[in-house]
């Protein structure tokens, strides 16, 4: 079954706490993409990824880091997670850039106290 | 950041009814326009990707337009029924060395049986 995969679904940590949130794709997708959900701002892209070993920044990537090894994982690290990180986050894949449909993941529902 | 909003932010129908909502982005440069159907609890998935100037795209009762040159594109469903029930967002690539989808906020659609 072609799928978007994270992990974990959901985290409760402390602030500081190191933490690292896993996204793997099956469809040979060339893009992917993390974005936060927070109410009243929509999806907001953090970082996304055009192929393997190449990333950039989205709209909000602060407070975050990204890696691309190989083209089915794109994990998400916070470093020194922070309360204003607490957010509902979505891994996304594609074919190619943005002209193609996006196949978003569960979502992970992470706290920051 | 670039801007694209939605319009309106939340609409009540009843069942039956048609309904249409609008998505505006920036004019000046376009490579395509996304939009996503987002049910509550579950994620965002894809209706349809539009990259020309006056698509039309038609996936059963629901339908969208798309005028790059005004910037603009409007989601029709016709004949409204309770499990239309989500959250529609639009979202935006303005193409060139610009490989960011910028996401609106999104339409709420309530329909009542």
């Amino acid at each position: 079954e072609a799928q978007v995969t994270q992990n974990p679904r959901y985290l409760i940590t402390v602030t500081g706490k190191k933490l690292t949130v896993t996204c793997s794709q099956n469809m040979n997708h060339e893009y992917m993409s993390w974005y936060r959900q927070d109410p009243g701002l929509g999806l907001r892209q953090i970082y996304y990824s055009m192929n393997v070993e190449v990333t950039d920044k989205g709209d909000v990537p602060e407070g975050y880091k990204v890696s691309r090894k190989e083209k089915r994982n794109f994990p998400l690290i916070l470093e020194s997670p922070s309360p204003n990180q607490t957010s509902l986050y979505f891994c996304a894949s594609s074919w190619d850039r943005t002209g193609y449909e996006q196949y978003f993941g569960p979502g992970t529902r992470l706290t920051v106290t | 950041i670039l801007n694209v909003e939605q319009s309106p932010q939340s609409l009540h129908v009843q069942e039956g009814d048609s309904t249409n909502f609008t998505c505006s982005f920036p004019s000046s440069n376009f490579y395509a326009l996304h939009w996503y159907r987002w049910e509550t609890a579950k994620s965002p998935e894809a209706l349809f990707v539009m990259t020309l100037n006056g698509d039309e795209k038609k996936k059963g009762r629901i339908s969208a337009t798309l005028n790059t040159k005004e910037g603009y594109s409007y989601l029709y469903i016709k004949g409204s029924q309770p499990e239309d029930s989500a959250t529609y967002l639009c979202a935006y690539n303005s193409g060139g060395s610009n490989y960011k989808l910028t996401f609106g906020k999104g339409t709420l659609l309530t329909v009542n049986p």
